[in-house]
């Protein structure tokens, strides 16, 4: 059974402060790795995929990066609307389904 | 282009009752699937559609069913509610092509609570 481990659970930051996020997955056939970023009572918001390993996404202050055997979220010089929740989820093997992680709940402090 | 639409918003329910729940992809999708999201259990899949036939089920018990129509849209149904069945019910959709671009966009979610 695929599974995915986010850490740490929480993350308190200052404005400004860079941190990375982790995902590390246990998966047979690994066909994407995909990071979501959740805000309170709302659905994740799409934010990357990668596929292989030694790929890399950049998306304003986010930059993911995927191993064989892990995914790192860095967050560069954050700001309080980064403040959310991020999911990193994996899909393997013939199924389409995702399967996540509990999530890194992250909190920036102006 | 329009998102991922998911009606009702919110729902309150009875022990006992049934519920439906229904989810609009994004044009041109021919993916939906379902997930049930607690802060005990996080997010687990309940199931996928792809052009109108269950694809992938996850560990629920049968009184979580779904179906989908020709027009992609989908609904999923819970028979019989448990207080357990209190969360946040989330459908994606996904273009589901061979190749990359698998992405799975989710809608706002019902937040279904049972009393």
């Amino acid at each position: 059974e695929d599974q995915v481990t986010q850490s740490p659970e929480a993350l308190r930051l200052q404005e400004g402060e860079s941190s990375s996020l982790n995902c590390s997955y246990t998966v047979s056939g690994l066909r994407g790795l995909f990071w979501y970023r959740q805000d309170p009572g709302k659905g994740p918001e799409f934010l990357f995929t990668l596929y292989s390993a030694g790929e890399e996404k950049e998306k304003e202050r986010l930059k993911a990066t995927l191993t064989k055997k892990e995914s790192f979220l860095h967050i560069t010089a954050p700001k309080p609307e980064d403040s959310a929740t991020y999911l990193c989820a994996v899909q393997a093997g013939n199924d389409y389904k995702l399967s996540f992680g509990a999530g890194t709940t992250v909190t920036v402090r102006a | 282009k329009a998102g991922v639409t998911q009606t009702p918003r919110y729902l309150i329910k009875t022990r006992g009752q049934q519920v439906t729940l229904s989810c609009s992809p994004i044009s041109g999708h021919r993916s939906v699937s379902w997930y049930q999201q607690t802060p005990g259990q996080g997010l687990q899949f309940l199931f996928e559609y792809f052009s109108e036939t269950q694809r992938n089920k996850g560990n629920f018990p049968g009184r979580f069913s779904g179906r989908q129509f020709s027009n992609s849209r989908s609904e999923m149904n819970v028979s019989t509610l448990e207080l357990g069945d209190s969360a946040l019910y989330l459908c994606a959709s996904s273009a589901r092509t061979q190749g990359p671009n698998t992405e799975a966009f989710f809608g706002q979610g019902t937040r279904l609570t049972v009393v």
